[in-house]
């Protein structure tokens, strides 16, 4: 069975300080790994992917296979980084079809 | 261009009685999916249209909710009748492309918020 924890359902960090979300995962095989944002009032939408291995508004995310990890993280946290991030997987086959296995969230309150 | 659009945006309803979700996809989109997420829980998976046919359904919790998607296009999540458990937001998706392997990005709805008393 896939499953995804994000062990934090709360982070509160000083705006400059950096940032670590926590997700681990399982999956009987090789998932892609993503992480989503909510911002207060907005839809849910995708920051990034493991496969695109890209940096968005800061953010990187490295997929650790050996600890089935894939943590967020931001050098230096800005004030509009306040939201709500979930990390998901999808299986990478047809019979997946793509759906999306979500964590419980982590709540990130930049002050 | 517009995105995925959910109506209505917030229900309130009796236990026992019946709701109907809407969910209109980006145009042009084959893949909708239906998730929800029930209060302090995750967001979970519910089911998947290629155009107007389940491809899969394995979330769905009972025979008490039903989707539909009329010739590929909207689709519609009802539960009858609903209970207190069914209280959540209910999500859809929308992606391009034909089923197949490789992800294609999902472009999530504003979300229906269920309240059953």
């Amino acid at each position: 069975a896939q499953r995804v924890t994000q062990p934090e359902k709360l982070l509160s960090v000083f705006k400059g300080a950096p940032v670590e979300l926590k997700c681990n995962y399982s999956y009987s095989g090789s998932p892609e790994l993503f992480w989503y944002v909510q911002y207060s009032r907005q839809r849910l939408q995708l920051l990034l992917r493991h496969i695109s291995r890209e940096s968005i508004k800061g953010f990187t995310a490295d997929l650790n296979k050996g600890e089935t990890s894939f943590h967020l993280k931001k050098p230096f946290a800005q004030e509009e980084d306040s939201a709500m991030y979930y990390c998901a997987l999808s299986g990478l086959t047809k019979a997946a079809g793509n759906k999306l296995t979500f964590g419980g969230g982590t709540r990130v309150l930049v002050k | 261009e517009a995105g995925v659009t959910q109506f209505p945006s917030h229900s309130v309803i009796e236990k026992g009685q019946t709701v109907t979700l809407r969910c209109d996809p980006i145009s042009g989109h084959d893949n909708l999916y239906w998730y929800r997420r029930v209060m302090g829980k995750e967001i979970k998976f519910l089911l998947h249209f290629v155009k107007e046919s389940k491809q899969d359904e394995s979330g769905m919790p009972n025979n008490r909710f039903l989707a539909e998607r009329t010739g590929g296009t909207y689709s519609t999540l009802k539960v009858q009748p609903a209970e207190l458990e069914d209280s959540g937001v209910y999500f859809c998706a929308s992606s391009p492309g034909t089923q197949g392997w490789g992800y294609n990005e999902q472009f999530f709805g504003p979300g229906t918020r269920l309240t059953v008393l």
